[in-house]
């Protein structure tokens, strides 16, 4: 059970979009649509911002969106602002009961 | 409003045993798994396994297994994360999370995502 692949780091000007991926396998985000995202501001717990692959827990702003395609999933933060500054971290249903987070990948608001 | 704490930081010897806390509220706690996540210092989440306070089934992670043990006590509506013998590769964050369930009439599902979190407890083990 090997954790997802997430780019190190990611950096967009404000107002910008980016998009960061996690890579899996065809036994965890290739066959199953539970796909959760987490951001974690530095010094906090995490918190959700995707669940299923694409849908947004209420209160959740609608700048952050996830799509799956294969063994990839995908967030967007679309009109990022400094507020967005954070590590995200995907993670995956794998199976029999387990899950499995990604590397992590911290943003920054240039 | 849903709350998990979990009790405060702690600094341990190698080879001492240890048990931390993450007390539930607002919900029904022994209808929701409990999840524990690793976060060693500046690395990234690892999931550790669940337990479900109802019955306390679990399912751990197999790089877990067997170097901890989870536990629940319905009575204080509490979830435990346990050590024998603590080494200092246990230095961590270690966080515990509700997994997210689903309500439908006549039936329901346990989702698998986090939607409620503790905030962390540090344990520094050091000689």
């Amino acid at each position: 059970q090997s954790a997802l692949t997430q780019p190190a780091s990611v950096s967009g000007s404000p107002g910008q979009s980016i998009t960061i991926s996690c890579t899996g396998t065809s036994n965890d985000v290739g066959r199953y649509k539970y796909v959760s995202w987490y951001q974690q501001p530095s010094g906090k717990a995490p918190k959700v911002l995707i669940y299923e692959g694409s849908k947004r827990p209420s209160g959740v702003s609608d700048r952050f969106s996830g799509s799956r395609s294969g063994n990839t999933a995908s967030l967007t933060i679309s009109g990022l602002q400094a507020e967005d500054e954070a590590h995200y971290y995907c993670c995956s249903y794998a199976g029999s009961n387990t899950l499995v987070f990604g590397t992590g990948t911290t943003v920054t608001v240039l | 409003e849903v709350q998990l704490v979990q009790s405060g930081a702690e600094v341990k010897k190698p080879g001492e045993s240890l048990k931390i806390s993450c007390k539930g509220s607002g919900y029904s706690f022994t209808n929701y798994w409990i999840g524990w996540v690793r976060q060693m210092p500046g690395k990234g989440l690892e999931w550790m396994g669940f337990i479900f306070p109802g019955d306390s089934d679990t399912s751990y992670s197999p790089s877990f297994q067997g170097q901890v043990t989870f536990s629940a006590d319905k009575s204080t509506n509490t979830a435990f994360l346990q050590w024998n013998s603590l080494t200092a590769s246990d230095t961590a964050m270690y966080y515990c999370a509700r997994r997210s369930h689903s309500f439908y009439p006549g039936y329901s599902r346990e989702e698998n995502h986090f939607d409620f979190w503790g905030q962390g407890t540090l344990v520094t083990v050091s000689s």
